[in-house]
């Protein structure tokens, strides 16, 4: 069966601190990948996604980058952060024939 | 331009009452359909998805959605709603072109006692 898995669950980090968000998936290959955030109290927003290795879409124009550089892997990254970037950040995978998500945990990024 | 709406943002119902969650989807052609569910702190789990075929679709934790073609919706229902069916429930439309979901702004659902 597959599973998805990211990491760190929480992470309070400073304004101006770098940012990296580990995605991996299990037990198949070449899945889409994708990176969501929400805002407290708000709906999902699609940050990246990713249709194979090395392959990034951006849809919002922000202070994060993405990255896959393995098959079942997605980092999401950011160099500076903002108090803006604050809320909580779901990566998941899906199978391209039919746009069917899977959603990781999620992990809560406080920006202090 | 494609677009799934739920026009209730905050629904509350009464424990053992009916639910209905509302969901309109504007595609050009009949996309695939999903309902997810968040509880607080967690990640989305699929209640249900709608391909094609059967228009009545049953999902887990008992609950069910209709597609209805000739009003573009694919509402969610629950004959009686449990107080552990509170949380925030999102639908979610799939066409293939653009190889990602188009979610609604979601229904956050109040289960009094």
């Amino acid at each position: 069966s597959q599973t998805i898995h990211q990491w760190p669950a929480t992470l309070v980090q400073p304004v101006g601190s770098p940012l990296s968000l580990e995605c991996t998936v299990e037990g198949t290959s070449n899945p889409n990948l994708y990176w969501y955030r929400q805002a407290a109290g708000r709906g999902l927003q699609l940050l990246f996604y990713s249709v194979g290795i090395g392959q990034i879409s951006s849809e919002v124009p922000q202070n994060l980058s993405a990255s896959r550089p393995q098959d079942r892997q997605f980092i999401l990254s950011s160099k500076k952060l903002l108090l803006s970037d604050s809320g909580f950040y779901l990566c998941a995978w899906s199978r391209q024939s039919t746009g069917e998500l899977f959603f990781g945990e999620g992990s809560r990024l406080t920006v202090l | 331009a494609q677009s799934v709406t739920q026009p209730d943002i905050h629904i509350t119902v009464s424990e053992g009452a009916s639910l209905e969650l509302r969901c309109n989807y504007s595609y050009g052609a009949t996309p695939y359909l999903f309902w997810y569910v968040q509880s607080p702190g967690q990640g989305l789990q699929l209640l249900l998805k709608y391909f094609s075929g059967d228009t009545l679709v049953q999902g887990i934790k008992g609950f069910e959605a209709e597609f209805k073609r000739s009003q573009s919706s694919f509402n969610l229902r629950k004959p009686s709603v449990h107080w552990s069916d509170a949380a925030e429930y999102f639908c979610a439309a799939y066409t293939g072109t653009a190889s990602k979901l188009t979610f609604g702004t979601g229904t956050r659902l109040q289960v009094t006692l």
